[in-house]
């Protein structure tokens, strides 16, 4: 079955600065890529997501990129806040049957 | 429109009990998946349901079951409740057309003691 690697388990950043979130994923079928955003408490939030036609995709501050050929998709926050502070998630999906693999979080701390 | 909705917010059972959890998805959708999240091993899907049939289920032993109504409405039961299920449990609901995006609901926190 499919599985999904996500790197760092946490990052913490200053204010202002930029993070970046990798995952790689095993099966090259795949072809949605969502990313959730779950504050503590709070249930995960789609934030963005890319499938497989499409090499990036950007929402604001928030960007995805994905490498088909090397299996891995990245999350990109630019100018980070405060309230970006949270728990993200990466996903992988062949669709259709709704069956998403999710990676095992990274937690996100922005420092003021 | 209304977000998905989950029943109850908060449970405790003993061991040895069963549960039933439910899952009412945003108005339109007809997939619901469930999910269980734990520290250690983060969110595990559990299965999926669609027009009241189950088209792909987890790696999860059997007594963790499910079912969806005609109206979209989705339980899911855990028998014989050990104290390795106490998580939190996530359903997800989705409008199942070309578009994949789930949307979740706040869970059901379930502790076994």
């Amino acid at each position: 079955g499919e599985n999904v690697e996500q790197h760092p388990s946490t990052l913490s950043v200053q204010e202002g600065d930029s993070a970046v979130i990798k995952c790689t994923y095993s099966d090259s079928a795949s072809n949605y890529f969502p990313w959730y955003k779950q504050e503590l408490g709070k249930r995960p939030q789609l934030i963005i997501d890319i499938r497989s036609n499409v090499g990036e995709k950007k929402d604001q501050r928030i960007a995805v990129t994905l490498n088909k050929t090397a299996k891995h998709f990245s999350l990109h926050i630019t100018e980070t806040q405060p309230e970006d502070s949270a728990v993200y998630f990466c996903a992988a999906s062949k669709g259709g049957y709704q069956k998403v693999t999710f990676g095992t979080g990274t937690k996100l701390q922005v420092i003021p | 429109k209304a977000g998905v909705t989950q029943t109850p917010r908060y449970l405790i059972k003993t061991r040895g009990q069963q549960v039933t959890l439910s899952c009412s998805p945003i108005s339109g959708h007809r997939s619901v998946s469930w999910y269980q999240q734990t520290p250690g091993q983060g969110l595990q899907f559990l299965f999926e349901y669609f027009s009241e049939t189950q088209r792909n289920k987890g790696n999860f032993p059997g007594r963790f079951s499910g079912r969806q109504f005609s109206n979209s409405r989705s339980e899911m039961n855990v028998s014989t409740l050990e104290l390795g299920d106490s998580a939190l449990y996530l359903c997800a609901s989705s409008s199942a057309g070309e578009t994949y995006e789930q949307y979740f609901g706040p869970g059901t926190r379930l502790t076994v003691t």
